[in-house]
């Protein structure tokens, strides 16, 4: 596709329910990363995926949270069980993935607004 | 631990003047900077990056000035227009899984 697409764009939960939020990177991307932005904070680094590598899943705030790729390209980013303070926008982005020593652009997708009541 | 400062929230500038948008770093790895333009309601947009063999970067009406020695890096938007009005962040992409730290962002409000 033209750019990278997250979906859905909303989601609306009540606390202690799961929910699986989507990512399309941008074709032929091979790098892909997942941040989030809570209410008058920054962005939020939270996993990235290279290829087949297993992902930097550093940035994920607890076990509740964890993402797969499949088939290096589509990422899903579950969060279980979730909590109030989990309402965020949560950002996808990916980049060509093959430049040696971090010097690539990510492209961002509109992201989706999760609200946990 | 890399950190990236934005000290000014927000910026008032009139149309067609200079828009300067600062932002201070430490310990970056790559010394590989990005700009990123974000309007409510949407993901961030890239707008321009600068690496650490060159001071300067130039695309159109944005400029972006790498300051290593005092570890500052600024975006100039000449002339500014409306639709400039937007939450300007800078990123530095040294994470250890190349992923971007991002300021806290600057509210750029251009008056026409």
């Amino acid at each position: 596709g033209a750019g990278v697409s997250q979906s859905p764009s909303n989601k609306v939960t009540e606390k202690g329910k799961d929910v699986e939020l989507r990512c399309d990177p941008i074709s032929g991307h091979t790098a892909l990363y997942w941040y989030r932005q809570s209410l008058g904070q920054g962005l939020e680094f939270l996993i990235y995926f290279q290829g087949n590598s297993a992902p930097d899943k550093s940035g994920l705030p607890s076990d509740r949270f964890s993402a797969e790729r499949t088939g290096g390209s589509v990422s899903t980013l579950t969060i279980q069980r979730t909590q109030q303070e989990d309402s965020a926008v949560y950002l996808c982005a990916s980049s060509f993935g093959g430049t040696v020593g971090g010097q690539e652009t990510q492209y961002f997708g509109p992201g989706t607004r999760l609200l946990v009541l | 631990d890399q950190q990236v400062k934005q000290n000014s929230p927000s910026l008032s500038v009139q149309e067609g003047r200079i828009s300067i948008l600062n932002c201070d770093y430490t310990n970056s790895m790559f010394d590989y900077f990005l700009w990123y333009k974000k309007y409510p309601a949407e993901g961030p947009t890239f707008l321009i990056s600068i690496s650490s063999i060159k001071d300067k970067n130039e695309d159109g009406r944005f400029t972006v000035f790498l300051n290593k020695s005092a570890k500052h890096l600024s975006l100039h938007i000449v002339p500014s227009q409306p639709g400039d009005s937007a939450v300007y962040f800078c990123a530095d992409a040294s994470g250890s899984a190349r992923q971007l730290t991002f300021g806290s962002g600057t509210q750029l409000t251009v008056l026409p």
